[in-house]
């Protein structure tokens, strides 16, 4: 089966520009969360959907960062402007449901802002 | 502020000794996972404990649910260094309907030959 896929790995932008991270999940999964880890701390949830809509985005940085799942399937996570301490791992997941269903992460989308 | 307080936060051990790390909270969970998440890779589940005063066993690897669901413990016996990576901890609140999965900071051990 495959795992939930992510691009790009890594990314390098300078501070005010923007980037975006696509995430694909486990194929029948419906639950899609975008984590936020910085480096010596634990991930960070930003955005939970439920199938295509948001169930969760408290920690979102609404003024900068978007999100969305059409379809109910892929998901991007957007930044704009980027600033320096947005770096971080960005890590997609998925499950089958929200909660007491296992949550399978992603590799992650590394972005540096310089 | 993490609601989920991991200790010690860096693990040096060798090979064969013994280690334990702590995750603790104020709130009460309803369950808690423990991950290990490996460099340039995501998190893996190992484990989820429900009830309070649970104890799992996974090979070498012992996971302790408190018996008040405010804490957890996770103990490697005879550590290999293949257990090298960061061990995370994360619950969800007994409040949260949607299964808002909280993380704590995470333990980094290294077990070198």
């Amino acid at each position: 089966e495959a795992g939930v896929a992510q691009s790009p790995r890594y990314k390098i932008i300078e501070k005010r520009q923007s980037v975006a991270f696509w995430c694909n999940p486990i194929s029948g999964h419906a639950t899609l969360y975008w984590y936020q880890q910085i480096l010596g701390q634990g991930p960070k949830l930003l955005i939970q959907f439920q199938n295509n809509g948001v169930v969760d985005d408290s920690q979102l940085p609404k003024d900068r960062f978007s999100a969305e799942r059409l379809k109910g399937v892929d998901s991007t996570l957007k930044i704009q402007p980027a600033k320096l301490e947005d770096s971080a791992v960005y890590l997609c997941a998925s499950s089958l449901e929200a909660r007491g269903n296992t949550i399978y992460f992603g590799e992650g989308s590394w972005l540096t802002v310089v | 502020t993490q609601l989920l307080e991991q200790s010690p936060q860096f693990l040096s051990i060798q090979e064969g000794e013994n280690l334990t790390v702590y995750c603790n909270s104020s709130s009460v969970f309803s369950s808690l996972q423990w991950y290990r998440q490996e460099p340039g890779e995501g998190p893996v589940l190992l484990v989820t404990v429900v009830t309070g005063g649970e104890v799992k066993k996974l090979k070498r690897l012992t996971f302790q649910f408190g018996d008040a669901r405010k804490d957890s413990s996770l103990h490697i016996t005879a550590a290999q260094p293949g257990d090298t990576g960061l061990y995370l901890c994360a619950g969800y609140m007994t409040t949260d309907s949607w299964g808002k999965l909280q993380f704590g900071a995470g333990t980094q051990v290294v077990v070198t030959p």
